[in-house]
Protein backbone atom coordinates (compact mmCIF):
# COMPACT_ATOMS: atom_id res chain seq x y z
CA UNK A 1 0.00 0.00 0.00
CA UNK A 2 0.78 4.07 -0.21
CA UNK A 3 3.11 5.05 2.38
CA UNK A 4 3.38 8.23 1.31
CA UNK A 5 -0.03 10.21 0.28
CA UNK A 6 0.07 13.24 -1.66
CA UNK A 7 -3.09 15.86 -1.70
CA UNK A 8 -4.55 17.42 -4.60
CA UNK A 9 -3.73 14.61 -7.66
CA UNK A 10 -4.62 17.94 -9.93
CA UNK A 11 -5.64 21.36 -9.81
CA UNK A 12 -6.27 23.42 -12.74
CA UNK A 13 -6.58 27.51 -11.42
CA UNK A 14 -6.63 30.84 -12.80
CA UNK A 15 -3.16 32.85 -12.81
CA UNK A 16 -1.86 34.59 -9.51
CA UNK A 17 -4.09 32.01 -7.25
CA UNK A 18 -1.79 30.30 -4.74
CA UNK A 19 -2.02 26.47 -4.43
CA UNK A 20 -1.36 24.44 -1.69
CA UNK A 21 -0.06 20.83 -2.26
CA UNK A 22 0.04 18.17 1.04
CA UNK A 23 2.39 15.24 1.39
CA UNK A 24 1.97 13.25 4.31
CA UNK A 25 4.19 9.81 5.27
CA UNK A 26 1.58 7.24 6.05
CA UNK A 27 4.01 4.51 7.56
CA UNK A 28 6.50 6.12 9.11
CA UNK A 29 8.15 9.44 10.57
CA UNK A 30 9.93 11.28 8.58
CA UNK A 31 12.12 13.45 8.75
CA UNK A 32 13.02 14.61 5.96
CA UNK A 33 10.69 15.35 3.01
CA UNK A 34 11.49 16.25 -0.74
CA UNK A 35 9.82 17.93 -3.06
CA UNK A 36 10.48 17.67 -7.06
CA UNK A 37 9.16 18.68 -9.86
CA UNK A 38 8.85 17.35 -13.84
CA UNK A 39 8.40 18.94 -17.08
CA UNK A 40 7.21 17.27 -20.33
CA UNK A 41 9.68 14.25 -21.32
CA UNK A 42 12.29 15.88 -18.42
CA UNK A 43 13.79 14.12 -15.70
CA UNK A 44 12.24 15.04 -12.11
CA UNK A 45 14.42 17.69 -10.73
CA UNK A 46 14.76 18.35 -6.92
CA UNK A 47 13.42 21.53 -5.94
CA UNK A 48 13.69 21.29 -2.12
CA UNK A 49 14.72 19.48 1.05
CA UNK A 50 12.31 20.02 3.57
CA UNK A 51 13.14 19.57 7.37
CA UNK A 52 10.54 18.76 10.29
CA UNK A 53 11.23 21.83 12.03
CA UNK A 54 13.42 23.92 10.11
CA UNK A 55 13.80 25.71 7.02
CA UNK A 56 13.77 23.95 3.71
CA UNK A 57 17.25 23.65 1.56
CA UNK A 58 16.18 25.15 -2.02
CA UNK A 59 18.09 24.30 -5.14
CA UNK A 60 19.53 26.61 -7.00
CA UNK A 61 17.20 28.76 -9.14
CA UNK A 62 14.17 27.44 -7.08
CA UNK A 63 12.84 30.81 -5.38
CA UNK A 64 12.03 30.07 -1.82
CA UNK A 65 9.40 32.80 -1.99
CA UNK A 66 7.49 31.70 -4.46
CA UNK A 67 7.29 27.96 -3.84
CA UNK A 68 6.83 28.09 0.28
CA UNK A 69 7.68 24.79 2.18
CA UNK A 70 6.57 23.64 6.08
CA UNK A 71 7.29 20.66 7.27
CA UNK A 72 5.06 21.31 10.88
CA UNK A 73 5.34 17.80 11.62
CA UNK A 74 6.91 14.07 10.41
CA UNK A 75 3.95 13.32 8.45
CA UNK A 76 3.28 15.81 6.71
CA UNK A 77 5.14 18.60 4.72
CA UNK A 78 3.78 21.44 2.63
CA UNK A 79 4.16 23.28 -0.75
CA UNK A 80 2.74 26.45 -1.40
CA UNK A 81 3.20 27.62 -4.78
CA UNK A 82 2.19 31.48 -4.16
CA UNK A 83 0.74 33.53 -7.38
CA UNK A 84 1.19 30.78 -9.47
CA UNK A 85 1.79 31.65 -13.24
CA UNK A 86 1.25 29.75 -16.54
CA UNK A 87 5.22 28.79 -16.55
CA UNK A 88 4.37 26.99 -13.01
CA UNK A 89 2.33 24.37 -14.58
CA UNK A 90 4.21 21.29 -14.41
CA UNK A 91 4.62 17.97 -12.67
CA UNK A 92 5.17 18.60 -8.49
CA UNK A 93 6.03 15.16 -6.45
CA UNK A 94 7.04 14.79 -2.80
CA UNK A 95 8.92 11.92 -1.56
CA UNK A 96 9.89 10.49 2.31
CA UNK A 97 12.92 8.84 3.15
CA UNK A 98 14.49 7.27 5.97
CA UNK A 99 18.25 6.35 6.57
CA UNK A 100 18.91 2.96 4.86
CA UNK A 101 15.97 2.90 3.13
CA UNK A 102 14.51 3.84 -0.05
CA UNK A 103 12.52 7.22 -0.68
CA UNK A 104 8.90 6.66 -1.64
CA UNK A 105 7.07 9.14 -3.59
CA UNK A 106 3.38 10.26 -3.81
CA UNK A 107 1.09 10.21 -6.55
CA UNK A 108 2.26 13.67 -7.55
CA UNK A 109 0.22 16.93 -8.46
CA UNK A 110 -0.39 18.05 -11.98
CA UNK A 111 -0.77 21.76 -11.55
CA UNK A 112 -2.26 23.78 -14.60
CA UNK A 113 -2.17 27.33 -14.84
CA UNK A 114 -4.66 28.79 -17.14
CA UNK B 1 24.99 19.12 -16.46
CA UNK B 2 23.27 15.88 -16.42
CA UNK B 3 24.69 13.71 -13.94
CA UNK B 4 22.51 10.75 -14.61
CA UNK B 5 21.85 9.46 -18.11
CA UNK B 6 19.41 7.19 -19.66
CA UNK B 7 20.19 7.60 -23.24
CA UNK B 8 17.70 5.28 -24.60
CA UNK B 9 14.05 6.95 -24.49
CA UNK B 10 12.38 3.83 -25.43
CA UNK B 11 12.54 -0.13 -25.39
CA UNK B 12 10.42 -2.95 -26.70
CA UNK B 13 10.84 -6.12 -25.94
CA UNK B 14 8.63 -9.15 -26.31
CA UNK B 15 6.94 -11.06 -23.54
CA UNK B 16 9.27 -13.84 -22.11
CA UNK B 17 12.43 -12.41 -23.12
CA UNK B 18 14.83 -10.44 -21.49
CA UNK B 19 14.31 -6.46 -20.92
CA UNK B 20 18.05 -4.09 -20.29
CA UNK B 21 17.36 -0.77 -19.14
CA UNK B 22 20.78 1.06 -18.83
CA UNK B 23 22.28 4.00 -17.15
CA UNK B 24 25.54 5.61 -17.29
CA UNK B 25 25.95 8.19 -14.41
CA UNK B 26 28.84 10.92 -14.22
CA UNK B 27 29.52 11.67 -10.53
CA UNK B 28 32.06 9.49 -8.88
CA UNK B 29 30.57 9.95 -4.82
CA UNK B 30 27.34 8.81 -5.91
CA UNK B 31 27.17 5.61 -3.73
CA UNK B 32 23.68 4.33 -3.80
CA UNK B 33 21.50 3.64 -7.01
CA UNK B 34 18.41 2.99 -7.70
CA UNK B 35 15.44 1.70 -10.05
CA UNK B 36 12.05 3.17 -10.28
CA UNK B 37 9.10 1.71 -12.02
CA UNK B 38 6.41 4.85 -12.78
CA UNK B 39 2.77 4.55 -14.67
CA UNK B 40 0.69 7.37 -15.89
CA UNK B 41 -0.43 9.66 -13.10
CA UNK B 42 1.07 8.19 -10.16
CA UNK B 43 4.17 8.54 -8.48
CA UNK B 44 7.61 6.48 -9.16
CA UNK B 45 7.50 2.87 -7.16
CA UNK B 46 10.67 1.80 -5.77
CA UNK B 47 11.98 -1.80 -7.90
CA UNK B 48 15.28 -2.01 -6.66
CA UNK B 49 18.23 -0.49 -5.29
CA UNK B 50 21.71 -1.53 -5.20
CA UNK B 51 24.56 -0.03 -3.03
CA UNK B 52 28.18 0.65 -4.80
CA UNK B 53 30.17 -1.67 -2.27
CA UNK B 54 28.05 -4.02 -4.47
CA UNK B 55 28.50 -5.14 -8.19
CA UNK B 56 24.76 -6.75 -8.14
CA UNK B 57 21.63 -7.34 -6.36
CA UNK B 58 18.92 -9.59 -7.58
CA UNK B 59 15.03 -9.62 -6.46
CA UNK B 60 12.87 -11.84 -8.12
CA UNK B 61 12.67 -11.19 -11.91
CA UNK B 62 14.60 -8.30 -11.06
CA UNK B 63 18.26 -7.89 -11.18
CA UNK B 64 20.56 -4.73 -10.99
CA UNK B 65 24.27 -4.75 -12.17
CA UNK B 66 27.18 -2.00 -10.79
CA UNK B 67 30.34 -1.75 -12.74
CA UNK B 68 31.68 0.87 -10.72
CA UNK B 69 34.78 1.85 -13.09
CA UNK B 70 32.20 1.94 -16.41
CA UNK B 71 29.97 4.09 -14.35
CA UNK B 72 26.77 2.59 -15.65
CA UNK B 73 24.51 0.51 -13.82
CA UNK B 74 21.73 -1.91 -15.85
CA UNK B 75 18.35 -3.37 -15.09
CA UNK B 76 17.77 -6.86 -16.23
CA UNK B 77 14.10 -8.09 -16.40
CA UNK B 78 13.53 -11.79 -17.24
CA UNK B 79 11.28 -12.86 -17.82
CA UNK B 80 9.27 -9.30 -19.17
CA UNK B 81 5.55 -8.97 -18.85
CA UNK B 82 3.38 -6.95 -20.17
CA UNK B 83 2.80 -5.85 -17.11
CA UNK B 84 6.55 -4.28 -16.93
CA UNK B 85 5.14 -1.61 -19.19
CA UNK B 86 6.04 1.48 -17.64
CA UNK B 87 8.45 4.51 -17.57
CA UNK B 88 12.08 3.05 -15.79
CA UNK B 89 13.75 5.78 -14.27
CA UNK B 90 17.57 5.12 -12.90
CA UNK B 91 18.66 7.48 -9.80
CA UNK B 92 21.27 7.68 -7.49
CA UNK B 93 22.42 9.72 -4.61
CA UNK B 94 25.13 9.53 -1.99
CA UNK B 95 23.24 7.54 0.50
CA UNK B 96 20.17 5.73 1.37
CA UNK B 97 17.10 7.88 2.59
CA UNK B 98 17.15 10.43 3.52
CA UNK B 99 19.62 12.48 0.83
CA UNK B 100 18.16 13.96 -2.66
CA UNK B 101 17.67 11.54 -5.77
CA UNK B 102 19.15 12.85 -8.78
CA UNK B 103 17.59 11.13 -11.68
CA UNK B 104 17.69 9.93 -15.46
CA UNK B 105 14.91 11.00 -18.24
CA UNK B 106 13.31 7.70 -18.24
CA UNK B 107 13.32 4.71 -20.38
CA UNK B 108 9.78 3.70 -21.67
CA UNK B 109 9.36 0.04 -21.58
CA UNK B 110 6.78 -1.76 -23.51
CA UNK B 111 6.87 -5.45 -23.26
CA UNK B 112 4.51 -6.91 -26.52
CA UNK B 113 2.91 -10.00 -26.26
Amino acid sequence: GAVVSQHPSRVICKSGTSVKIECRSLDFQATTMFWYRQFPKQSLMLMATSNEGSKATYEQGVEKDKFLINHASLTLSTLTVTSAHPEDSSFYICSAGRQGEPQHFGDGTRLSIL
Amino acid sequence: DQQVKQNSPSLSVQEGRISILNCDYTNSMFDYFLWYKKYPAEGPTFLISISSIKDKNEDGRFTVFLNKSAKHLSLHIVPSQPGDSAVYFCAASYNSGNTPLVFGKGTRLSVIA
